[in-house]
């Protein structure tokens, strides 16, 4: 099965730093996603993205959160100013876009904010 | 409120024997029901997808089950194998502005034993 990348694996940064997330697509998808899961709680829904706009985002998906395709290739998502709760494993998945879309996830992103 | 709601939380079967997983999901408009397998540390990896047609569908030594009346599914694993120890998560889908909303449930982990 085809394997999305993330990068890095591990982040540790400190309250209110800026970091990105980045995510390598595997070929022709179109729809992006960003899901974060805290520790011991289930993947939650972020954001989804196509042709290089956002078409939907969560509640949790607030201003501090940002996403783009800064070369048409990979695929970012950029926390501001990040909290002690951003804390949690974030993956990015790729997908069709249609009903049956299996969406690829990559292997995830571990954030730890102290 | 969408919800999906797995059973048991945790379980702990001896190798070689059959288990399964039970999943109740409300929610609408129903698109179809995912059950996803993820190791530690790993991203979610798609096992089967059914839409509200179909009662059953394989994977190898996965079968999951769908009763669209009752919103109720199973994962049955046969035969299990060390390599099974993972969380299995049941994963219920919409469909609405063109793309698939993914709603999660929080899991079943399962500890293959010797």
């Amino acid at each position: 099965e085809p394997e999305v990348t993330q990068t890095p694996s591990h982040q540790v940064t400190q309250m209110g730093q800026e970091v990105i997330l980045r995510c390598v697509p595997i070929s022709n998808h179109l729809y992006f996603y960003w899901y974060r899961q805290i520790l011991g709680q289930k993947v939650e829904f972020l954001v989804s993205f196509y042709n290089n706009e956002i078409s939907e985002k969560s509640e949790i998906f607030d201003d501090q959160f940002s996403v783009e395709r800064p070369d048409g290739s990979n695929f970012t998502l950029k926390i501001r100013s990040t909290k002690l709760e951003d804390s949690a494993m974030y993956f990015c998945a790729e997908g069709t876009g249609t009903r049956m879309d299996t969406q690829y996830f990559g292997p995830g992103t571990r954030l730890t904010v102290l | 409120k969408n919800q999906v709601e797995q059973s048991p939380q945790s379980l702990i079967i001896l190798e070689g024997k059959n288990c399964t997983l039970q999943c109740n999901y409300t929610v609408s408009p129903f698109s179809n029901l995912r059950w996803y397998k993820q190791d530690t540390g790993r991203g979610p990896v798609s096992l089967t997808i059914m839409t509200f047609s179909e009662n059953t569908k394989s994977n190898g030594r996965y079968t999951a089950t769908l009763d669209a009346d009752t919103k109720q599914s199973s994962l049955h694993i046969t035969a299990s194998q060390l390599s099974d120890s993972a969380s299995y998560i049941c994963v219920v889908s919409t469909f609405s502005g063109g793309y698939n909303k993914l709603i999660f449930g929080a899991g079943t982990r399962l500890a293959v034993h010797p």
